[in-house]
């Protein structure tokens, strides 16, 4: 596809199980980043892949957080032992050469995640 | 570290007119970008107009500019001749030399036929 894409669209889990998200960044852009959005807290970074490089994690916000991307593409982004404070909207965006904040970040629709 | 602060949580404009949303920012880097999207309902966070902190020249998009004023910190987004489709949130967000972007708190614009 032309865009990012992500799956699910929207996701209801109960507290204590684990989730996980997908994300489809665009063909041919070598970073892909995880962001949250959230009513409180606003948007906030939390994972960054650039090529075979080792990812930067810095904005996990805890150990139940991780995500991993396979063959320069796909990521997944998995929560374990969800809590309620993981309810948020999770949005994934890429971009073409990995240039971080000196590029322009294609978004996709998110995935809003729902723990009860 | 680099913050965002938009300081207009909600505004609105009648169709066909002119609106300006307002954001400020703090930084030491000299190199760096600023950015608006919107986001409608359907959440899809989409590139309005962006901005290159050398080039003193403000960023023009069809019916969407900017006033960046680099001394002030300042980089406003003026929507002219306003349209329906032009209700959403608009975030403001700085790219500097991390990875990163920071977005404001967002602002939420509604127009009115």
């Amino acid at each position: 596809g032309a865009g990012v894409s992500q799956s699910p669209s929207n996701k209801v889990t109960e507290k204590g199980k684990d989730v996980e998200l997908r994300c489809d960044p665009i063909s041919g852009h070598t970073a892909l980043y995880w962001y949250r959005q959230s009513l409180g807290q606003g948007l906030e970074f939390l994972i960054y892949f650039q090529g075979n490089s080792a990812p930067d994690k810095s904005g996990l916000p805890s150990d139940r957080f991780s995500a991993e991307r396979t063959g320069g593409s796909v990521s997944t982004l998995t929560i374990q032992r969800t809590q309620q404070e993981d309810s948020a909207v999770y949005l994934c965006a890429s971009s073409l050469f990995g240039r971080g904040g000196t590029e322009t970040q294609y978004f996709g629709p998110g995935t809003r995640l729902l723990v009860l | 570290a680099q913050t965002v602060t938009q300081s207009q949580p909600e505004m609105s404009v009648q169709e066909a007119e002119t609106v300006t949303l307002s954001c400020t920012y703090d930084t030491s880097e000299s190199d760096y970008y600023l950015f608006w999207y919107k986001q409608p309902p359907s959440r899809q966070m989409i590139l309005v107009i962006r901005q290159e902190a050398y080039k003193q020249q403000n960023a023009t998009e069809n019916r969407f500019s900017v006033n960046f004023q680099k001394a002030a910190k300042s980089f406003s987004l003026k929507i002219s001749d306003s349209q329906l489709g032009d209700a959403a949130m608009y975030f403001c967000a700085y790219g500097g030399s991390n990875y990163k972007l920071t977005f404001g708190k967002g602002t939420l614009l509604t127009v009115n036929p």
